[in-house]
């Protein structure tokens, strides 16, 4: 099966633009979750969608954040306006909703999108 | 607040020896565990998972061990092959809050050839 895909791989952007991250989730999976990833850190969950809806956007940083997942399928996590401890790894990964069978505690992880905010 | 914890940040060991990571977590509501690796410019990828009903998972290399009392796992590699030198990352779950996933600063573990 393809994985989860993910773009750009990298940008680099001034404080106080903006920027988009897109995400394709494997075909089935109802579930899709975006990660903040800063250098030396595990990931943190920043928003977590079943189908089109939100799960969990506690840690999500709504003032300059905001993601959006139309038609329960593809994903965009934007920032606006970008602030220097924004830059980090943004990975989406997507699963089985609970209650699958075997594999739906498995998260699928994209190869992420690198951010680094000059 | 951080629930789950990974004492230590880098492993070094040599070919052919045992690898062993370590993972704290705080929170006992965690039901399920899961060990990810990690390969630069990669995103991590899913190794091996643990529920809470059981003490040890093993799977060919690796092996898992659970200890609920002390709320501490533990990734065992043996043996150690260079291919393994990544980044290790211990996640937990809520039974609660669906699939989300709490995760540890990580591991690096080097394995000399």
């Amino acid at each position: 099966e393809a994985g989860v895909a993910q773009s750009p791989r990298y940008k680099i952007i001034e404080k106080r633009q903006s920027v988009a991250f897109w995400c394709n989730p494997i075909s089935g999976h109802a579930t899709l979750y975006w990660y903040q990833q800063i250098l030396g850190q595990g990931p943190k969950l920043l928003i977590q969608f079943q189908n089109n809806g939100v799960v969990d956007d506690s840690q999500l940083p709504k003032d300059r954040f905001s993601a959006e997942r139309l038609k329960g399928v593809d994903s965009t996590l934007k920032i606006q306006p970008a602030k220097l401890e924004d830059s980090a790894v943004y990975l989406c990964a997507s699963s089985r909703p609970r209650g699958s069978r075997a594999g739906a505690n498995v998260l699928t992880f994209g190869a992420g999108s690198r951010l680094t905010v000059l | 607040d951080q629930q789950v914890k990974q004492n230590s940040p880098s492993l070094s060991v040599q070919e052919g020896r045992i690898s062993i990571l370590n993972c704290d977590y705080t929170n006992s509501m965690f039901d399920y565990f899961l060990w990810y690796k990690k390969y630069p410019a990669e995103g991590p990828t899913f190794l091996i998972s643990i529920s809470s009903i059981k003490d040890k998972n093993e799977d060919g290399r690796f092996t898992v061990f659970l200890n609920k009392s002390a709320k501490h796992l533990s990734l065992h590699i043996v043996p150690s092959q260079p291919g393994d030198s990544a980044v290790y990352f211990c996640a937990a779950r809520k039974a609660a809050a669906g699939n989300k996933l709490t995760f540890g600063g990580g591991t690096r573990v080097l394995v000399k050839p």
